[in-house]
């Protein structure tokens, strides 16, 4: 058990839709990473939040957003969901720029 | 950005056999972490490793960070090592600090 939450663990849902994703860090982490893997892109790096800021983007779609609560718990937010978002979405928590932990995973699944 | 390459992409051995896998990138790196991932897809962490060796129980891995490289060594492999084993660095020049992931390497260990 790495410490790092995240629910739900799986979500089934339909195009078009808005859907959000809830990751609670591993306790005295402030870094908060989100990643997604799917079986065309691989594992990529979507965004990063340190102790309530935006740090860093990766590949994350317009469509998608994120944000870190004062309790650091983090959500991921995805909207006009598409075919194609259907994927593995990890979180993922550390100290900054220190070893990253990961939480067991949330798989949406777009109908 | 920086590239991570890993090979061999796939693996077939007998139980009880050795095996080494090799990830190389692109550029420095502050950060290198090797994982496991199940047939659940749970990510677990085996390695925090962006230079030297490092050694727990029938695994050890090392990294020459100033060749761009690591290797992860499993010795007398068990059917529990089945599954994918990822590389995954974060570039020390700055900015993001998501990690970026190899494709994988898929290690089936046969009984």
């Amino acid at each position: 058990d790495s410490g790092v939450t995240q629910t739900p663990k799986h979500l089934i849902t339909a195009t078009g839709q808005r859907v959000t994703l809830r990751c609670s860090p591993r306790s005295g982490d402030l870094s908060v990473y989100w990643y997604q893997q799917s079986l065309d892109q691989g594992l990529q790096f979507l965004i990063q939040y340190y102790n309530g800021e935006e740090r860093a983007k990766g590949n994350i779609l317009e469509r998608f957003s994120a944000q870190q609560f004062p309790d650091l718990h983090s959500e991921l937010n995805l909207s006009s969901l598409e075919l194609g978002d259907s994927a593995l979405y990890f979180c993922a928590s550390s100290d900054l720029r220190a070893e990253q932990f990961f939480g067991p995973g949330t798989r949406l699944t777009v109908l | 950005g920086i590239q991570v390459e890993q090979s061999p992409p796939d693996l077939i051995l007998q139980e009880g056999a050795n095996s080494t896998l090799r990830c190389n990138f692109s550029d420095s790196v502050n950060n290198l972490q090797w994982f496991h991932q199940n047939p659940w897809g749970q990510l677990i962490n085996l390695f925090y490793i962006p230079s030297g060796t490092k050694q727990n129980g029938r695994l050890s891995a090392t990294t020459v960070a100033t060749e761009r490289y690591s290797l992860l060594y499993i010795s007398s492999s068990q059917t529990t090592d089945s599954g994918v084993y990822f590389c995954a660095v974060m570039y020390s020049g700055g900015g993001a600090d998501g990690l970026t992931f190899g494709k994988g390497t898929h290690l089936i260990i046969q009984p």
